[in-house]
């Protein structure tokens, strides 16, 4: 197990909503990075922070945004869900501004109604 | 953009046969990594491989990273059924872009 922590497991959301998705990152990381993976894909990376501020971004749109905090806990938040936004949301954690060896969490099932 | 693909997506396999799966890049990575994921878990990261030829062991899987650094595989022997789950390849180039996965079912 990984020490990296996700919440909540589950969402149910309906079009149009926002939600704001949590991860607390392994001790001693400073980097985390947000993936989503849709059923039977590979995770698709959506961006990265480090050290508070964003180290790359994916191919998603604005809607997509997020946070890191001084202790490199990060939020991931998404506007005006859209069907094609059900998913789980992966959060990796880890050590510098690169992508060395990710550690996930376990995941937040998001499903948009 | 950069593209990883996989194959093959599925994979059925009669206890202690061998599996291979083979992961191909549109551009030249800076290093290659391998991961696991099981059924309803979240990937776990199996191994780095960064430079031209590598090759890596860890006990039953093998690692290859191809010469001109596009190219990768991993092969099993004699797979076990802890062996269940899909393998994911993913190329680093200015970022980390995973393949879409082979999906491993070990037939006891």
């Amino acid at each position: 197990e990984t020490g990296v922590t996700q919440s909540p497991t589950h969402l149910i959301k309906t079009r149009g909503q926002q939600v704001t998705l949590r991860c607390s990152s392994q001790s001693g990381h400073n980097t985390v990075s947000w993936y989503q993976q849709a059923l039977g894909q590979g995770p698709q990376f959506i961006f990265q922070y480090y050290r508070e501020e964003e180290n790359g971004r994916g191919n998603f749109p604005p809607r997509f945004s997020g946070l890191q905090f001084p202790n490199y806990s990060s939020e991931l938040n998404v506007n005006a869900l859209e069907l094609d936004d059900s998913a789980l949301y992966l959060c990796a954690s880890s050590k510098g501004a690169s992508y060395n060896e990710q550690f996930f969490g376990p995941g937040t099932r998001l499903t948009v109604l | 953009g950069q593209q990883v693909m996989q194959i093959p997506q599925y994979q059925h396999v009669q206890e202690g046969e061998d599996f291979t799966t083979y992961c191909n890049s549109s551009t030249t990575l800076s290093n290659i990594q391998w991961y696991k994921q099981r059924p309803g878990g979240h990937p776990v990261f199996l191994i780095q491989l960064v430079k031209s030829g590598e090759v890596k062991k860890q006990k039953r899987l093998t690692f290859q990273f191809g010469e001109a650094k596009k190219n990768s595989s991993l092969h099993i022997t004699a797979t076990q059924t802890t062996d269940v789950g899909t393998y994911f390849c993913a190329g680093r180039r200015r970022q980390l872009t995973f393949g879409s996965g082979t999906q491993l079912t070990v037939l006891p």
